[in-house]
């Protein structure tokens, strides 16, 4: 069984923190990788693709080690509205970490 | 607006009953799959299609049956629900090569 493992969380942090995500897979001849965001209850939304190189989309950076097996998601200066929980994905076949809860509190 | 649909969106049923929920997506994406999400189990796959005619088991399959007649339409059918398929479920497309899916906003399924 192919296996991507994230830490549950919840990180509880304060507006404006830096927080980091990490993410292993086992599957050595994955292909691609994503984060996605899920609000509660609802469908999961795609954050950004991570690329080999690392790859960064305003306040968010993904990193890929390859060598590792391993994905991490930083956010800096939290929102109040980066609340939820993100899901680390993993391509081909796809399959879904169970997510990390983050509460960025005011 | 490029969308996956899913209806419904709540639904509450009587154990053996059988219903359909369907899904339409609008992308011509090739790849639709069905999953169900429970607390601390994260997501689970169901069934997956790579394009008409052609599906496949997902992790997850018994007590369901899908068919992918058309390439826009992937309904997922419960034959005789039972209470252990209680749960939120999520259809989701993609095209081929590496990009990631695009969901429906949810199904939530109560079988009692």
């Amino acid at each position: 069984r192919k296996e991507v493992e994230q830490d549950p969380g919840p990180f509880n942090v304060p507006e404006g923190a830096t927080v980091a995500f990490n993410c292993t897979y086992s599957n050595s001849a994955s292909q691609s990788f994503f984060w996605y965001r899920q609000d509660c209850r609802k469908e999961p939304k795609l954050l950004m693709s991570v690329y080999s190189s690392g790859n960064e989309d305003g306040r968010f950076t993904a990193q890929l080690n390859r060598a590792s097996q391993y994905i991490s998601l930083l956010i800096r200066d939290s929102k109040l509205s980066d609340s939820a929980t993100y899901l680390c994905v993993v391509n081909t076949p796809l399959v879904f970490g169970k997510g990390t809860r983050l509460s960025v509190i005011a | 607006e490029a969308q996956v649909t899913q209806n419904p969106r709540y639904l509450i049923t009587v154990t053996g009953k059988k219903l359909t929920v369907t899904c339409s997506q609008n992308m011509n994406h090739e790849y639709m799959s069905w999953y169900r999400q429970d607390p601390g189990l994260g997501l689970r796959q169901i069934y997956y299609s790579m394009n008409v005619e052609v599906t496949d088991k997902g992790d997850v399959p018994e007590g369901y049956k899908v068919s992918r007649k058309e390439k826009r339409n992937f309904p997922l059918i419960l034959e005789s629900p039972s209470p252990n398929q209680t749960s939120l479920y999520f259809c989701a497309s993609r095209t081929g090569g590496s990009r990631g899916y695009t969901f429906g906003s949810g199904t939530r399924l109560t079988v009692v």
